[in-house]
């Protein structure tokens, strides 16, 4: 069964940096999103990805973040100057329309 | 404003005991309703989507549109079920659009 694989599984980071969560979509799908969940509270979620751009966004996504589709198969999210409030599970999906998602296995970044 | 409560951060149960994982929602168009069962340590799977109406591992949810709800029932609990249930939602329809979650369930199922 295709999967969307996300690496690294666990990112450390000391804040200001900036860091790149990397994802691999399933190949044919068309929508992209970011989710994160911080230890303990509930899935939330960031941005979804179409076309290219980005189609929907929440209050979370500020400028500091970003997200990029660079060679057709990955799908990064960036966040420019990390701060703690960051450290989360942060996990990619892709769907092909308005159905349930696929999930990737999530990328624990911890910002010290 | 789209909303998914579920009002219950944990649910302990016997294994064989019926099992109801409850899960209001509020929003103003028309919404599809999916559950999503996230096992220790590993990802976000999807476990039912209201339009689909199957029953996936002994699992069942109806969406109720009067009481706004769609709960998540199973007659009998296997201690396999222990994980993090999550309701969310999107609308109908509407292709790419974010789902929004409910804040989980966890099941306890012991022997």
């Amino acid at each position: 069964e295709p999967e969307v694989t996300q690496t690294p599984s666990h990112q450390v980071t000391q804040m200001g940096q900036e860091v790149i969560l990397r994802c691999v979509p399933i190949s044919n799908h068309l929508y992209f999103y970011w989710y994160r969940q911080i230890l303990g509270q509930k899935v939330e979620f960031l941005v979804s990805f179409y076309n290219n751009e980005i189609s929907e966004k929440s209050e979370i996504f500020d400028d500091q973040f970003s997200v990029e589709r660079p060679d057709g198969s990955n799908f990064t999210l960036k966040i420019r100057s990390t701060k703690l409030e960051d450290s989360a599970m942060y996990f990619c999906a892709s769907g092909k329309g308005s159905n349930g998602y696929t999930f990737g296995s999530g990328t624990r970044l911890t910002v010290v | 404003a789209q909303r998914v409560t579920q009002p219950e951060k944990l649910l302990s149960v016997f294994k064989g005991a019926p099992v109801e994982l409850k899960c209001n929602y509020s929003y103003s168009g028309s919404p599809e309703l999916f559950w999503y069962v996230q096992y220790s340590r590993q990802r976000l799977q999807l476990l039912l989507r209201h339009i689909s109406r199957e029953s996936i591992k002994g699992f069942t949810a109806d969406l109720n549109k009067g009481e706004t709800s769609f709960h998540l029932k199973k007659p009998f609990a296997q201690e396999e079920d222990s994980a993090m249930y999550y309701c969310a939602l999107s609308g109908h329809n509407q292709a790419g659009t974010a789902l929004i979650f409910g804040k989980g369930t966890t099941l306890s199922v012991s022997s």
